[in-house]
């Protein structure tokens, strides 16, 4: 049913690469969010938007940054990575009078 | 702010055998109360939802009852199957409005045959 797409699936990089994780949906969904999901499954909500434009930050504090130009596109980025910043990142968007989420299948982010 | 308390886990069961996955909450106003399912290797999918008080969601077998005087949701299956295994996450509105949800921790489920 969801049709919102997170690339890559997985991704090993070195320490103080700049990186894109790359989200799209395809519903015509105006509100988008990126969460981090820990170890334990916690999840922190990091970053969302209510449209084209529109950026918030969310509750958890991350040196990731995020760009919405066009309704389907959500990118995060990474400017330098590090190790501390290994985590599973979540993708998720929803209608604007919608309360579902539908989220994508994650991006699973190790840093060496 | 809102927030939410879920069971800890991990929680193991035998096949067939009743679930129960505590959630408590604390909220202002009258928030909408979800609980969603993430099997392994996926994103978190909608398991169900209640918006007012005594409401109740169900969905595969599973329900939860909106309970204002206990602030409580819990999540119940009456027989469950191997194929439950997964991470189940409470959630509900925030103060922001509907569309900034706060999650429990998440409560590990393995079903065993």
């Amino acid at each position: 049913e969801a049709d919102i797409y997170q690339t890559p699936r997985y991704l090993v990089i070195g320490t103080g690469k700049k990186i894109t994780l790359e989200c799209s949906q395809t519903m015509g969904h105006d509100k988008m969010y990126w969460y981090q999901q820990d170890p334990g499954m916690e999840l922190h909500l990091i970053h969302y938007s209510y449209g084209v434009n529109s950026t918030e930050k969310g509750d958890l504090s991350s040196e990731s940054t995020v760009s919405r130009i066009r309704t389907e596109h959500f990118p995060l980025t990474l400017e330098s990575a590090r190790p501390s910043h290994t985590s599973q990142y979540l993708c998720a968007s929803s209608r604007q009078a919608d309360e579902k989420l539908f989220f994508g299948s994650g991006t699973q982010l190790s840093v060496l | 702010g809102n927030s939410v308390t879920q069971m800890e886990g991990p929680v193991t069961l035998s096949e067939e055998a009743f679930l129960t996955i505590n959630c408590t909450y604390t909220a202002t106003g009258y928030p909408s109360l979800f609980w969603y399912v993430q099997y392994p290797g996926e994103g978190l999918q909608l398991l169900l939802k209640a918006t007012k008080a005594d409401d109740k969601g169900s969905n595969k077998g599973f329900e939860a009852t909106y309970r204002k005087e206990t602030t409580s949701f819990h999540l119940e299956k009456g027989s469950v199957q191997v194929s439950d295994s997964a991470v189940y996450f409470c959630a509900l509105t925030g103060i922001q409005g509907a569309q900034k949800l706060v999650f429990g921790q998440g409560t590990r489920l393995t079903i065993n045959p």
